[in-house]
């Protein structure tokens, strides 16, 4: 399941300031695309999902899909000390394209810290 | 999104022995899948809980060591067979719905220590 791969971190960025959150996967035909939040002790919950190439906004988050260089990133501005925590990448497999499967495979995560 | 229960929500057991963890949803959802988040670690899919038939495992998950039922769209369990404090984990059911986009969402997770 070694097909997500993400900067362990951590990350540590400013109170205000934009957090920038990278993932590279292997499979050329993953179709869909996640970021998870997963707060120290409580269970991944869902921050964005995207399926096209480009930038998906929603709130102070972007997600950014690049097929071609099979990239996908998280961007959070004006980040705040409530959005320190483990954010996850996950991608839908190969073998479930144009099925109703639905694994997810998911990146060791990064651990983000704002200070204020 | 569904709303997902699970439990225990933690034990603690002595190696040799199994423990079964159950997942209910407040609604019928098509897919449920089980997950395992050793500490520090992301999270590994152990497989895929499929109602009514045998449930589809992941490479270096099998059948005698983490027997899932499903007999429901609304309910699963897990047991870990035979453990050893390499199971200690976090075991976390997901569930999807219908639709081919629509998202995975988590249950609060089985913190399982093996002594």
């Amino acid at each position: 399941q070694k097909e997500v791969e993400q900067n362990s971190g951590p990350l540590s960025v400013p109170e205000g300031a934009i957090a920038s959150l990278n993932c590279t996967y292997s499979d050329r035909v993953s179709q869909s695309f996640f970021w998870y939040r997963q707060y120290s002790g409580k269970s991944p919950e869902l921050i964005m999902s995207i399926y096209s190439n480009g930038d998906k906004e929603d709130g102070r988050f972007t997600a950014q899909l690049n097929k071609a260089s099979q990239y996908v990133s998280l961007l959070i501005r004006d980040s705040q000390p409530s959005d320190s925590a483990t954010y996850l990448c996950a991608v839908t497999p190969r073998s479930d394209r144009g099925s109703t499967l639905g694994r997810l495979y998911f990146g060791r995560g990064t651990q983000l810290t704002v200070w204020p | 999104s569904a709303v997902i229960s699970q439990k225990p929500s933690r034990d603690i057991c002595q190696r040799g022995t199994s423990l079964t963890i159950q997942c209910q949803v407040d609604s019928q959802v098509t897919m449920m899948f089980w997950y395992r988040q050793q500490p520090g670690q992301s999270l590994t899919l152990i497989a895929t809980a499929n109602q009514g038939s045998e449930a589809t495992y992941e490479s270096g998950f099998v059948i005698d060591k983490f027997p899932i039922s499903r007999p429901n769209l609304t309910f699963s369990t897990l047991t870990v067979s035979n453990m050893s404090p390499e199971d200690s984990s976090i075991y976390l059911c997901s569930v999807r719905g219908t639709s081919r986009q629509e998202t995975q969402y988590f249950g609060p997770g089985t913190r399982l220590l093996v002594l």
